[in-house]
């Protein structure tokens, strides 16, 4: 069964600081994703990952995936308070099981 | 362009009730999802579909059918609630594998109590 692990589920940060959240997951996969959930909204697609070594920027953040270590990083470079939501990344195990599974989520907090 | 639209958005539930939650999207995807989102657990697949009338089970369907007898609908429904379903739920639709980007569209939720 597809475990997503994201760590660390809770984060502060000052602003103009740079951190990383991670994805782990346990089983085959090329397809992962990242989302933006703002409180009591919906969730925002951010990015699409899907083949080994890929990289995707928009602005302050970047998303990587490495499918041999079944890892994913979304790295904050010099974070401002509007990157303040939770952010999720969801595994899709494959073309004949669609079971997307999300991680538990990280919540980042950015203060001024 | 409305994307994926939930109906209701707001609902309270005695246990024991049934309700029907609707799911439409007008992006013609053919994959169609429910989930629940609780704290703590991000979300959960209850049951997905990867076209008209075909419907599969996620992590946790248990209490929960649906039914998707037109592409761009999707209904999910509670035969006899209990408050353990007490959550907020969201659908989501995509295109499938293969067809450039698959990543999943989301609707606003329906925040869902049973008391």
């Amino acid at each position: 069964e597809l475990k997503v692990e994201q760590n660390p589920l809770f984060l502060s940060m000052q602003e103009g600081k740079n951190y990383t959240i991670y994805c782990n997951y346990s089983t085959t996969s090329d397809r992962l994703y990242w989302y933006r959930q703002d409180p009591g909204k919906s969730l925002e697609s951010l990015f699409v990952l899907l083949s080994n070594g890929a990289v995707k920027q928009e602005g302050r953040l970047m998303a990587s995936l490495d499918t041999k270590a079944r890892l994913s990083t979304l790295h904050i470079t010099a974070a401002v308070h509007d990157l303040s939501a939770t952010y999720f990344c969801a595994v899709d195990p494959g073309y004949n099981n669609n079971d997307m599974r999300f991680g538990a989520g990280t919540r980042l907090t950015v203060k001024p | 362009n409305a994307g994926v639209t939930q109906t209701p958005k707001f609902r309270v539930l005695k246990t024991g009730q049934s309700m029907t939650l609707l799911c439409a999207q007008d992006m013609n995807h053919e994959y169609m999802y429910w989930y629940r989102q609780d704290p703590g657990m991000g979300l959960r697949l209850i049951h997905y579909s990867v076209g008209e009338g075909t419907t599969a089970k996620g992590e946790v369907p248990d209490g929960y059918n649906v039914s998707r007898l037109k592409k761009q609908n999707f209904l999910l429904g509670l035969e006899s609630a209990a408050p353990s379903q007490t959550s907020v739920y969201f659908c989501a639709s995509s295109y499938p594998p293969g067809q450039g980007d698959t990543e999943a569209f989301f609707g606003q939720g329906t925040r869902l109590t049973v008391v």
